[in-house]
């Protein structure tokens, strides 16, 4: 069955860059054709998204972050990759990685990689 | 961007009881609506989408209706397992996620 794995740095100083990866096993990215987002969950918060990304590479991110924001694919390695720069410490959250198969909804979930900014 | 209502924020009801959570949305989304359960230390879990669509291996307790604005998710006898966080979320870009229902034991 496909399972998303995600992994990040857990520990990142105010003004440098964030960078988390998914990694996808069971499937193979570019045989599937879904929308492969991140959101994050603020402690004790609500969910936000923040970006997707199709294997064709085409991507769309929230407008809130936009500019600090990139999302990348490698279908070679079967990696969703999200760089986020300049991070404070309302960045502080657990990232998810998700799948988004046309649905308008995320049907599948990794468990998670908690970020703290701290110096 | 559309904002998600969700209420009660809070919901204080005992096992096999009816839970039913309402969302609104600031402005229409036809039926392009999902609903999820999160349990602490979890990932969330897709329950509903489509407004009314189970999602694979959901019980048939579960149950969501509405379109436009105005969406509900029920519970139609409340098992132990069910006592969670729940949220509404639509795709319209941005996708945005109401604030969550916490479904608590009474």
């Amino acid at each position: 069955q496909v399972q998303l794995q995600e992994s990040g740095p857990g520990v990142v100083k105010p003004s440098e860059t964030l960078s988390l990866t998914c990694t996808v096993s069971g499937a193979s990215i570019r045989g599937d054709d879904s929308h492969w987002n991140w959101i994050r969950q603020r402690p004790g918060k609500g969910l936000e998204w923040l970006a997707y990304i199709h294997y064709s590479g085409s991507s769309n991110s929230n407008p809130s972050l936009m500019s600090r924001l990139k999302i990348s694919v490698d279908t070679s390695k079967n990696q969703v990759s999200l760089t986020l720069h300049s991070v404070t410490a309302a960045d502080t959250a657990t990232y998810y990685c998700a799948r988004d198969p046309y649905l308008g909804a995320f049907d599948l979930w990794g468990q998670g990689t908690a970020v703290i900014v701290s110096s | 961007e559309i904002v998600l209502t969700q209420s009660p924020a809070t919901l204080s009801l005992s096992p096999g009881e009816k839970a039913t959570l309402s969302c609104r949305a600031s402005e229409s989304i036809s039926s392009v609506l999902a609903w999820y359960q999160q349990k602490p230390g979890q990932a969330p879990r897709l329950l509903i989408y489509e407004s009314s669509a189970r999602a694979t291996g959901v019980p048939a307790r579960f149950s969501g209706r509405g379109s436009g604005t105005d969406f509900t998710l029920t519970i139609s006898s409340l098992e132990p397992d069910d006592f969670a966080v729940y949220y509404c979320q639509q795709r319209s870009d941005p996708a945005t996620f109401g604030g969550g229902t916490k479904v608590e034991l009474k």
